[in-house]
């Protein structure tokens, strides 16, 4: 069965830093995809970034980027210049292909507090 | 405007009470889906939907019934047999086509609180 892994419970970043947010999943498949999912203290999920696993080139969008490392099954999310409304909780989702559902398989987050 | 609702936001139910919630659609999306959320836990699926008049059992479906007579409604109904009913709920959407860029986009939540 596949698992995710988010070591980090919680993290902080001064206002306008780079901080990067680490998950492992373990699966046997080829193909999948891979997700960023950002948790407000709304709590409405919001899709951050999403990466195909054939795909060398990691995604970006924006101030996020991933860093993809298939072979060692890493999926880290960068965030650049980071900005106090992207204080939430971020998890990490896998998704495989062919299965008899498009279930999301998540990590258990990890809560990113901005300092001003 | 384009999206997912999901009615009541808090929900109060007293032990031994069904209660339902609401999850509504206008994205044209085929596939629906029920996720619960506790603390520490991540999001753990509890019933899906991939066409109307079709739903099948997720990782924790125990004590939970959908149903899916419309494209655009999954209700989720919590029953008194679940025993531990109060989390967080969030319902999704995608257009099911079952590939891994078939992304789901959710609600907003409804908080259900036994008392």
């Amino acid at each position: 069965a596949q698992t995710v892994t988010q070591s980090q419970p919680e993290m902080s970043v001064q206002e306008a830093e780079t901080v990067t947010l680490s998950c492992t999943y373990d699966t046997s498949e080829s193909d999948y995809y891979l997700f960023w999912y950002k948790q407000p203290p709304s709590r409405q999920m919001i899709l951050v970034i999403r990466q195909e696993a054939y795909k060398q080139q990691n995604a970006t969008e924006n101030r996020f980027s991933v860093n993809f490392q298939k072979a060692a099954k890493s999926f880290s999310l960068k965030i650049s210049d980071s900005q106090l409304g992207d204080a939430a909780m971020y998890f990490c989702a896998y998704k495989g292909y062919g299965g008899a559902t498009n279930k999301l398989i998540f990590g258990t987050g990890t809560l990113l507090a901005v300092q001003p | 405007d384009g999206g997912i609702t999901q009615s009541p936001k808090y929900l109060f139910r007293k032990e031994g009470q069904n209660v339902t919630l609401s999850c509504e659609q206008n994205l044209n999306h085929d596939a629906m889906y029920w996720y619960r959320q506790d603390p520490g836990q991540g999001l753990r699926l509890i019933y899906y939907s991939q066409i109307v008049n079709d739903f099948q059992k997720g990782d924790i479906a125990e004590g939970y019934s959908v149903s899916r007579e419309k494209k655009e409604s999954f209700p989720l109904t919590v029953t008194s047999a679940q025993k531990n009913p109060t989390a967080f709920y969030l319902c999704a959407s995608s257009i099911g086509d079952r590939r891994p860029t078939d992304t789901q986009y959710f609600g907003p939540g409804t908080r259900l609180t036994v008392l």
